[in-house]
């Protein structure tokens, strides 16, 4: 079945730590986002990239980096200087991009010790 | 800035009540509208979009009309199963405004529906 499977399900980082949440799509869509989902507060983006080896920073970028070296493959980088990284990460994909729908993986928890 | 506004939840119906959840927007451009579901412990799922005003949206029951006068997109059910519990977000994409076709989205409201 097609579809974005984001793993792992829970992750927990230390003080100083980065992690790294993975997000993969057998979909063969062009366009793949990241978003943050705090409770109460809607989805927020995160990054987003158009094309292989092209991404753009979206509303609330610092703190988070990314790469998109395959196609199919999306991964964010939670790093030290994320201050408040306890959230609801989103991965999601689309065709194109304006009007497009959106498919949207299961998400990430993570979780500061 | 492109902006969504919905109405604040929790919002508690008995099974088979009539369901509205209020949407209104702020664009510059000519959004497209969509309404997404959340259900516990996993993504958002399309649950229903509209392209241009007047254009109504609809799927599994629900329906959306966009409303350009009102700037409004209002989710309604005429009769809701236990099974609608989720957490509804309004959204929209604007290519012609700042957010350069990116998903706008409200802050959600979650739905309990009792049997």
């Amino acid at each position: 079945d097609g579809g974005i499977t984001q793993s792992p399900k829970y992750l927990f980082r230390k003080e100083g730590q980065n992690v790294t949440l993975s997000c993969e799509q057998n979909l063969n869509h062009d366009a793949m986002y990241w978003y943050r989902q705090d409770p109460g507060q809607g989805l927020r983006l995160i990054y987003y990239s158009q094309i292989v080896n092209d991404f753009q920073k979206g509303d609330i970028a610092e703190g988070y980096s990314v790469s998109r070296e395959k196609k199919e493959s999306f991964p964010l980088t939670v790093t030290s200087a994320q201050k408040n990284p306890t959230a609801f990460y989103l991965c999601a994909s689309s065709r194109g991009r304006v009007n497009e729908k959106l498919f949207f993986g299961s998400g990430t928890q993570l979780s500061v010790l | 800035g492109d902006s969504v506004t919905q109405m604040e939840g929790p919002v508690t119906l008995s099974e088979e009540a009539f369901l509205t959840i209020n949407c209104t927007y702020t664009a510059t451009g000519y959004p497209s509208l969509f309404w997404y579901v959340q259900y516990p412990g996993e993504g958002l799922q399309l649950l229903l979009k509209a392209t241009k005003a007047d254009d109504k949206g609809s799927n599994k029951g629900f329906e959306a009309t966009y409303r350009k006068e009102t700037t409004s997109f209002h989710l309604e059910k005429g009769s809701v199963q236990v099974s609608d519990s989720a957490v509804y977000f309004c959204a929209l994409s604007d290519h012609y405004g700042g957010s350069q076709g990116n998903l706008i989205f409200g802050k959600g409201t979650k739905l309990s529906v009792k049997p």
